[in-house]
């Protein structure tokens, strides 16, 4: 069985910093995606950047690019340049590609981004 | 990118009532949808997987007979909480999937049970 761990429940960052959020997993499955989400206060699921695990380059979205490190079944989000609507929670998530698309997420981190 | 919607946005109930949930992919067809449960400060937890023209597949612990899937079109998916009761109340949110690639998330539907 697939499981997501995200150690960091809460974190916070001054308003133009960078911070890193962390995020490993654990699966026996060869190819997969890996995921982060943002939930804001209205509970909105959006997507923020996706991993394909046969995919050495790390992702990159503007602001927010990905550590991806396969051997270590390691997934860290940074996010730069941290702006006051980055503030909401944070969820990895893990897809195989085989079976039925199934998301598996982690607990979740708090981020707040301070002025 | 492709929208889920979910309706109500939030429903109040008596206890003893049942409660219908709709999920729409409104411009992809999704064969396969999901429904989670979220409290509060928590992660989502996934309840089923809901198939087109067959029987949810449920996880562990989820009482098939007191959430209801159904899943009747390609572009509609159904949860009826039966019976509803105080400790049913919580955020159910549906997702439509488009491949591996992307999962779109309906808005969520905060139900409140008294």
């Amino acid at each position: 069985a697939q499981t997501v761990t995200q150690s960091q429940p809460e974190m916070s960052v001054q308003e133009a910093e960078t911070v890193t959020l962390s995020c490993t997993y654990d699966t026996s499955e060869n190819n997969y995606y890996l995921f982060w989400y943002k939930q804001p206060p209205s509970r909105q699921m959006i997507l923020v950047i996706r991993q394909e695990a046969y995919k050495q380059q790390n992702a990159t979205e503007n602001r927010f690019s990905v550590n991806f490190q396969k051997a270590a079944k390691s997934f860290s989000l940074k996010i730069s340049d941290s702006q006051l609507g980055d503030t909401a929670m944070y969820f990895c998530a893990f897809s195989a590609t085989s079976g039925t698309y199934k998301y598996i997420f982690g607990t979740g981190t708090r981020l707040k981004v301070l002025a | 990118g492709a929208v889920v919607s979910q309706h109500p946005s939030w429903v109040i109930c008596k206890s003893g009532t049942s409660v219908k949930i709709e999920c729409r992919s409104l411009d992809f067809q999704a064969t396969t949808m999901f429904w989670y449960r979220q409290f509060p400060k928590q992660s989502l937890m996934l309840m089923a997987t809901s198939n087109e023209g067959s029987k949810a597949t449920y996880e562990q612990g989820v009482e098939k007979d007191k959430f209801l899937i159904n899943h009747a079109s390609l572009t509609l998916s159904t949860l009826t909480v039966t019976s509803a009761h105080p400790e049913d109340s919580s955020f159910y949110i549906c997702s439509a999937s488009r491949g591996y690639t992307e999962a779109f998330f309906g808005q969520g539907t905060r139900l409140t049970v008294v």
